[in-house]
Parts: structure tokens; sequence; C-alpha cells
């Protein structure tokens, strides 16, 4: 399958723990994007890269989440200090990019992750 | 209020039609798009309408777009138990590649 993959599926963790987690995007692709879900709402954008480059970051990305793709290929996801509040599912998607006004994105299954 | 909003809910039945209803509120959004979502899943891009477009047909899946009340709409005809999932609205503004998604109607189909 060469879809987008994430790792974890599930995490659990105390809070005040830091947890960190991967996305590995579809090969070709060359823009990658995190978004977090909460049961009952839509995804919601935190950040995204064209390339290693992060190019914008959401409000929602606190200076405990910081978010790297250091090479243009996976990226990571870490939040430090894990509150109950992000409690959440963390969605990955990658896209094609290039000139293209419709950039389709194709999302991976998400890591849920429950704070206690 | 929310920028992209949804019903929650809507239960149909088998064969029947189901029509799924979203209203934004940015006049400059360009493009509106249509996910799927089945559990334990990610998001699926169903399709996606221009903002100078008012139908796109492709297959079972009917958009309707009207832009004068920032309304979409998608038509599934002949429902099948295989599209029950949550369905999500979303837009996004010309030259932003990052889509503002409603909250998801969840959609059940019942023999």
């Amino acid at each position: 399958d060469t879809g987008v993959s994430q790792d974890p599926r599930h995490k659990i963790t105390k809070r005040g723990q830091n947890v960190t987690f991967r996305c590995d995007p579809i090969s070709e692709h060359n823009r990658l994007y995190w978004y977090r879900q909460t049961l009952g709402q839509g995804p919601e954008f935190l950040t995204y890269f064209q390339n290693e480059a992060q190019l914008e970051k959401s409000r929602l990305l606190s200076d405990r989440f910081s978010a790297e793709r250091p090479k243009g290929s996976f990226s990571t996801l870490e939040i430090q200090r894990t509150e109950q509040g992000d409690s959440a599912m963390y969605l990955c998607a990658s896209s094609f990019g290039g000139t293209s006004s419709t950039d389709t994105q194709y999302f991976g299954p998400g890591t849920r992750l429950t704070v206690l | 209020g929310e920028d992209v909003e949804q019903s929650l809910f809507l239960s149909v039945r088998e064969g029947d039609s189901s029509v799924i209803n979203c209203t934004y509120t940015d006049s400059s959004s360009t493009y509106l798009y249509w996910y799927k979502q089945e559990p334990g899943a990610g998001l699926q891009l169903l399709t996606y309408i221009f903002s100078n477009m008012d139908m796109k047909q492709d297959q079972r899946l009917t958009v309707l777009l009207n832009k004068k009340d920032k309304h979409l709409s998608l038509r599934i005809a002949d429902t099948q138990t295989g599209d029950s999932a949550i369905y999500f609205c979303a837009e996004s503004k010309g030259g932003s590649y990052i889509p503002t998604f409603g909250r998801g109607t969840s959609l059940i189909v019942h023999p």
C-alpha cells in the first residue's frame, strides 16, 4: 500500500509527558499537512510543509507543539507536556503540489491520542 | 457562528437518494469540497466544485452550488449501506491549500 501512513495509530499517555507522532506521505508528494480532529468536529489545520520548509502554522499550534520534516519526506509532530485538552485524532495528509489550483490532499488513518 | 455549517445526522433507506446540505459564510471561497470519512479511517476526497460552477456530476454523486445563498449540497443516488459514513463539507480560498471543514454529517443507511 503506497498511501499515507501514520504511526502509532493509538497513543495513551499521562498528562505532562511528551509524545511524538510520525507521518510518511505518498512518496512523490512534496506537500505535507497536519490536522487535529476532536470528536464531533471536522479536521482543524495545524501546519503544513512544502518539501522541508514549514510554510504555515495555525494559531492552534501552541509552543508545546513542534513539527519537522527534515529531509522533505516523513514528518514528525511532537507535543510536549501534554494536557488533557490535547486528546484528539491527529491526521496527516499529503499532496503532489505543483501549479494545480486544486491540490488534492490524501489523508492518512490518523493517530488517536488519549491524555489521562 | 461556524464558517461552514452542516446538519449533524441524516438517515435514509437503502436505494433512496441522500441529500446532504452545507452552508458557508465566506463569499470569497473559491473551491468547495466533499470528503467522506469511514470509521477508523482518514478522510477521502469525494468531489470538489469551483465557485464559478453551479453543478457537477460524477457517477452517483451530484454537487449543487448556489453561490448567492452560499449553499452547497451533495446528492447520492441509490444510496447503499457502504455509503454510511461521515461526510464533511469544506471550502478554501484561491491561493490557499488549506480547506476549512464543517463538523460533518453522519449518514446512516438502513435496509
